[in-house]
């Protein structure tokens, strides 16, 4: 079945780095952009990046740009994204989600992993 | 910097039809999605391209976007249906979403 597992999540101080993970399964990963989603704690979603499925075309939200690099290993059926520079507004559960193409229209996020917790705290 | 606009939250009766709106300058000249998530979950698409539902998800959802709103009905709404409801579109290759709406099944 198709299914995202994000990892990597943890406690980090203030200026740290973390990377994370996300393993694809069920589908041919190499088709679909993926993106990275965030959600603070009590608050709403907030896009971060996105990357083409060959990894040659990527966007980021402001908030993270110079930052954060998302990057992919489709031999692997994985997602990354390396967070540098972390703040306290860093602090949420981690997304990673499909793209989906949606002929004729925009693309919409079809599956979603379970989410993967960042805290940063000194 | 693009923005969605919805109501903190919405409360509606077992039964009865739910709206959840999502104001956008010129939004009606995009496409929507709608987004549930419920306590401890991750978000599930209920609706894309407006109006679209996507496999699995019940008949009673459904969406329409014209002008400056884009809506997310709910018809005979169940309390199964209570939870968080996000709007979504695209802005220049940049991802948007709306601040979220507390749907209350009371």
């Amino acid at each position: 079945q198709v299914q995202l597992v994000e990892s990597g999540g943890g406690l980090v101080k203030p200026g740290g780095s973390l990377r994370l993970s996300c393993v694809a399964s069920g589908f041919t990963f190499s088709d679909y952009y993926m993106t990275w989603i965030r959600q603070a704690p009590g608050k709403g979603l907030g896009y971060i990046s996105y990357i083409s499925g060959g990894g040659s075309s990527i966007y980021y939200a402001d908030s993270v740009k110079g930052r954060f690099t998302i990057s992919r290993d489709n031999a692997k059926n994985s997602l990354y994204l390396q967070m540098n520079s972390l703040g306290a507004e860093d602090t949420a559960l981690y997304y990673c989600a499909r793209m989906w193409a949606v002929a004729g229209s925009d693309d919409a996020f079809d599956v979603w992993g379970q989410g993967t917790v960042v805290t940063v705290s000194s | 910097s693009y923005e969605l606009t919805q109501p903190p939250s919405v409360s509606v009766s077992p039964g009865q039809t739910a709206s959840i709106t999502c104001s956008g300058d010129k939004l009606g000249d995009k496409y929507a999605c709608w987004y549930q998530q419920k306590p401890g979950q991750s978000p599930v698409l209920v609706i894309y391209q407006d109006g679209e539902r996507p496999s699995g998800i019940p008949e009673r959802f459904s969406g329409s976007n014209s002008g400056n709103t884009a809506t997310l009905t709910i018809s005979g709404t169940q309390a199964m249906d209570e939870a968080d409801y996000y709007c979504q579109a695209w802005d220049s290759s940049t991802v948007v979403f709306g601040g979220g709406t507390k749907l209350t099944v009371l």
